[in-house]
């Protein structure tokens, strides 16, 4: 069964260091995303993207976030320059239009992003 | 705006013994509602979905939830418990004002006990 992968599994940074977090949506879905979990808080959306542009994002993704999709298979989270409350659990996410299923998002495992 | 509410924190359920988990939701159209789960370690797994067509909604693994419009709520049971569900499930509603955005509930942590 397709499924959403995310490396690394785990990644650590030092403050101020740029860090990208790789995710490869299922092959044939076309709206991705990007939400947050820190530790002992909600799940929280970060951002959406379609067709090469952002479709919605949170208050919380700022100048220092930016998504890509460089090729046809991977979706990238660039944090330039880190802060200890990005700490945090990253979930990848993609959903594919049209048809039963348009709703339902399928997530990836996670990168777990500690900066120190 | 549309959130979820979910209602115990942490459940302890004995094996083989129902379990039950509640969500409220606040909605002004009517939502679309998902069950996902996350196991110890791993990725967030759609449990089930209730987007209108049946308000008894069948999921993964023995699971089903009753959309109840009237208690706007949307418990999440399972007759029996099995081990392999200790983990933390989460109440999630999609906003009627954003294509894909979720929002998600505070999470429920079953632990279950032999």
């Amino acid at each position: 069964e397709p499924e959403v992968t995310q490396t690394p599994s785990h990644q650590v940074t030092q403050m101020g260091q740029e860090v990208i977090l790789r995710c490869v949506p299922i092959s044939n879905h076309l709206y991705f995303y990007w939400y947050r979990q820190i530790l002992g808080q909600k799940v929280e959306f970060l951002v959406s993207f379609y067709n090469n542009e952002i479709s919605e994002k949170s208050e919380i993704f700022d100048d220092q976030f930016s998504v890509e999709r460089p090729d046809g298979s991977n979706f990238t989270l660039k944090i330039r320059s880190t802060k200890l409350e990005d700490s945090a659990m990253y979930f990848c996410a993609s959903n594919q239009p049209g048809g039963t299923n348009t709703d339902t998002q399928y997530f990836g495992p996670g990168t777990r992003l500690t900066v120190l | 705006a549309q959130s979820v509410t979910q209602l115990d924190s942490h459940v302890s359920v004995s094996e083989g013994t129902p379990v039950l988990l509640r969500c409220n939701y606040s909605s002004s159209y009517s939502p679309s509602l998902f069950w996902y789960v996350q196991h110890p370690n791993k990725g967030l797994q759609l449990l089930l979905k209730y987007t209108s067509a049946a308000t008894l909604v069948k999921g993964i693994n023995g699971f089903e939830a009753e959309f109840k419009k009237s208690e706007t709520s949307f418990h999440l049971t399972k007759p029996s418990a099995h081990m392999s569900d200790a983990a933390e499930y989460f109440c999630v509603v999609r906003r009627t004002d954003s294509w894909g955005k979720l929002q998600f509930g505070a999470g429920t942590q079953v632990v279950v006990t032999p």
